[in-house]
């Protein structure tokens, strides 16, 4: 597609339940990055893809984090036992290399009740 | 302190008015993003720059690496420019010199105009 493109939007889960967040990142793109957005605070880094290169997850908050990138484009972004303080708009951004300009999917907004 | 300070916090401004926005940081970098994100919208990249000054239509993008410190100016500004405007660095590893690939962000300032 033309842009990167996260899925679903919005989701609500019940605290305890699993979540998973898709990002297809712009064709061509060997960076993908997750990012997350809590209400009234700033980006906050979750975890960065580079190619084949093993991942940066210095950003996860917990064990419960966790993402894969598969044959280097699509990365699903999994948290396991959601809690409240999960509830966040996640972010996803690819760019062509690791030294160029990164573009943003819209976002997916988790609600966690 | 924030590796990445920027200010004002909110700023509010008639429609026409010059605005400015700051951004320091403390850390070495090989890029500094300037992002723009409306209400319920998505991130949109305005600038990526590691020297020098940007322009692209009303905007301008500015760096001093010397001094640790960027600004994007906003020229005849229109109430279409209200958004929250975020500076975000990407940083040098401690060894090497390797650029890491993740950003690190300022906090953001809310840019409303009035028309």
């Amino acid at each position: 597609g033309a842009g990167v493109s996260q899925s679903p939007s919005n989701k609500v889960t019940e605290k305890g339940k699993d979540v998973e967040l898709r990002c297809d990142p712009i064709s061509g793109h060997t960076a993908l990055y997750w990012y997350r957005q809590s209400l009234g605070q700033g980006l906050e880094f979750l975890i960065y893809f580079q190619g084949n290169s093993a991942p940066d997850k210095s950003g996860l908050p917990s064990d419960r984090f966790s993402a894969e990138r598969t044959g280097g484009s699509v990365s699903t972004l999994t948290i396991q036992r959601t809690q409240q303080e999960d509830s966040a708009v996640y972010l996803c951004a690819s760019s062509r290399s690791q030294n160029t300009e990164a573009f943003f999917g819209q976002g997916t907004r988790l609600t966690v009740v | 302190k924030n590796e990445v300070e920027q200010s004002p916090q909110n700023l509010t401004a008639q429609e026409g008015e010059f605005i400015t926005i700051n951004c320091s940081y403390s850390v070495g970098i090989s890029a500094l993003h300037w992002l723009q994100q409306h209400p319920g919208g998505g991130i949109v990249s305005l600038f990526m720059l590691s020297s020098g000054k940007k322009k692209h239509g009303r905007l301008i993008a500015t760096i001093n690496i010397q001094e640790k410190h960027s600004s994007l100016h906003i020229t005849a500004s229109h109430p279409r420019d209200s958004a929250v405007y975020i500076c975000a660095v990407k940083r040098y590893s401690n060894a090497g010199g390797t650029s890491y690939g993740k950003l690190t962000f300022g906090q953001g300032t809310i840019l409303t105009v009035h028309p």
